[in-house]
């Protein structure tokens, strides 16, 4: 059964102040590792796709990290703008479907 | 371009009644998925289409639940004597299939939220 498990439930970050978010995960044949950003009442939206080990992605202050047991997420420097929850999620070989971990709730003070 | 579309925005009903909740997915994408995401977690699957036919449907919780896609574009959920448990935001993704036949990036609707009373 695929497991995805984010660490810490929720992050207080004071604008600035670096930070990383932790998503583990297990499954059978890795496709891909996706992290995506929910705000409060809409939908998940696409940050980035991962789909081997070592493989890194960028967008502006935000960076996804690989390895064959976990993902990181680095926040550099953050705004108050990216207060959200972040949602990682893999998609094993084969399966249409994604498994999504918990999230992590980040909220970034001025 | 137009973005995944789901209506209605918000649906409250009594327990009992029944409801259909529609998607209407990215021009092109012949990849459907619905999930359900209940308050502080992460989204639970419940049904793929590829075409107009469910590849998966390994999510429904049981047969109260059903998803059709009749033309290959266009989806409905539809619930039966829905129940207080059923109270949760209904998300629809597409995507497009990639050379290799596997799902690409899923991208997501705005979601309906469903209170039963």
């Amino acid at each position: 059964e695929d497991q995805v498990t984010q660490s810490p439930e929720a992050l207080r970050l004071q604008e600035g102040e670096s930070s990383s978010l932790n998503c583990s995960y297990t499954v059978s044949g890795l496709r891909g590792l996706f992290w995506y950003r929910q705000d409060p009442g809409k939908g998940p939206e696409f940050l980035f796709t991962l789909y081997s080990a070592g493989e890194e992605k960028e967008k502006e202050r935000l960076k996804a990290t690989l390895t064959k047991k976990e993902s990181f997420l680095h926040i550099t420097a953050p705004k108050p703008e990216d207060s959200a929850t972040y949602l990682c999620a893999v998609q094993a070989r084969r399966r249409g479907k994604l498994q999504f971990g918990a999230g992590t709730q980040v909220v970034v003070t001025p | 371009g137009a973005g995944v579309s789901q209506t209605p925005s918000n649906k409250v009903t009594e327990k009992g009644k029944y409801v259909e909740l529609r998607c209407d997915p990215i021009s092109g994408h012949t990849a459907l998925y619905w999930y359900r995401q209940s308050l502080g977690q992460g989204p639970e699957f419940l049904i793929y289409f590829q075409g107009t036919g469910a590849a998966d449907d390994s999510g429904l919780p049981n047969d109260r639940f059903f998803a059709v896609r009749p033309e290959g574009s266009v989806s409905t959920l539809k619930i039966q004597r829905t129940e207080r448990g059923d109270s949760a935001m209904y998300l629809c993704a597409s995507s497009s299939i990639g050379t290799s036949g596997a799902s690409e990036t899923q991208y997501f609707g705005p979601g309906t939220r469903l209170l039963v009373l």
